[in-house]
């Protein structure tokens, strides 16, 4: 079973700063099973990153996905307020789904 | 536009039964698969269960196996997730979500906003 562990657990950055996100998979997993999403408190999930790094329709050009194997990340160029929430990995494989714990990113 | 609303949420004792359902609109609903996500308060995104487009094959996280079942009526164009012998850690908002492509399983753009279930005497 694979596992994902996202780190930090919560980032504290301020508007126009950069954001680095990790998710670290407990093996190799294929990128193409690989996704990021954004969740805002009383909202469902919104994909954003797909394929380790294909953004999802609408989702604006400062945020990208790179990786490869057991390390992953999500990185948001340039921080807007709307930026601020929770994000989460998540692996499809052996059909099951897997999610990372997520990474809360709070305004500091 | 994709539209998914679950329903069939409420308090429910442990060792009670619950039948959730997600209605959904703005595709072909035979064409894709569809699953059930769960977050309980203030905690991560758990995935439950899956079920793919002709509702031939279904999937499911160690956790509930055995205990709930997921189903699909197409003609309706809904989602169901009976959930039996419910437990106190079973208690979540229960979303139900889309794949992208046609029997692609992955990923999934679009969800529903959940309906909470609540195990506790």
């Amino acid at each position: 079973e694979i596992v994902l562990t996202q780190s930090p657990g919560t980032l504290s950055l301020s508007p126009g700063e950069r954001a680095t996100l990790s998710c670290r998979a407990s093996q190799s997993v294929s990128s193409s099973y690989l996704a990021w999403y954004q969740q805002k408190p009383g909202q469902a999930p919104r994909l954003l990153i797909y394929g380790a790094s294909s953004r999802a329709t609408g989702i604006p050009d400062r945020f990208s996905g790179s990786g490869s194997g057991t390390d992953f990340t999500l990185t948001i160029s340039r921080l807007e307020p709307e930026d601020f929430a929770v994000y989460y990995c998540q692996h499809y494989g052996s059909s099951r789904y897997t999610f990372g714990q997520g990474t809360k990113l709070e305004i500091k | 536009e994709v539209q998914l609303l679950e329903s069939g949420g409420g308090l429910v004792q442990p060792g009670g039964s619950l039948r959730l359902s997600c209605a959904a609109s703005g595709f072909t609903f035979s064409d894709h698969a569809m699953s059930w996500v769960r977050q309980a308060p203030g905690k991560g995104l758990e995935w439950v269960s899956a079920i793919r487009g002709s509702g031939a094959s279904t999937f499911y996280a160690d956790s509930v196996k055995g205990r709930f079942t997921i189903s699909r009526d197409n003609s309706r164009n809904t989602l169901y997730l009976q959930m039996n012998s419910l437990r106190a850690e079973d208690t979540a908002l229960y979303y139900c979500a889309k794949d992208a492509y046609s029997g692609s399983y992955f990923p999934l753009p679009n969800w529903g906003q959940g309906t909470m279930v609540t195990v506790s005497s």
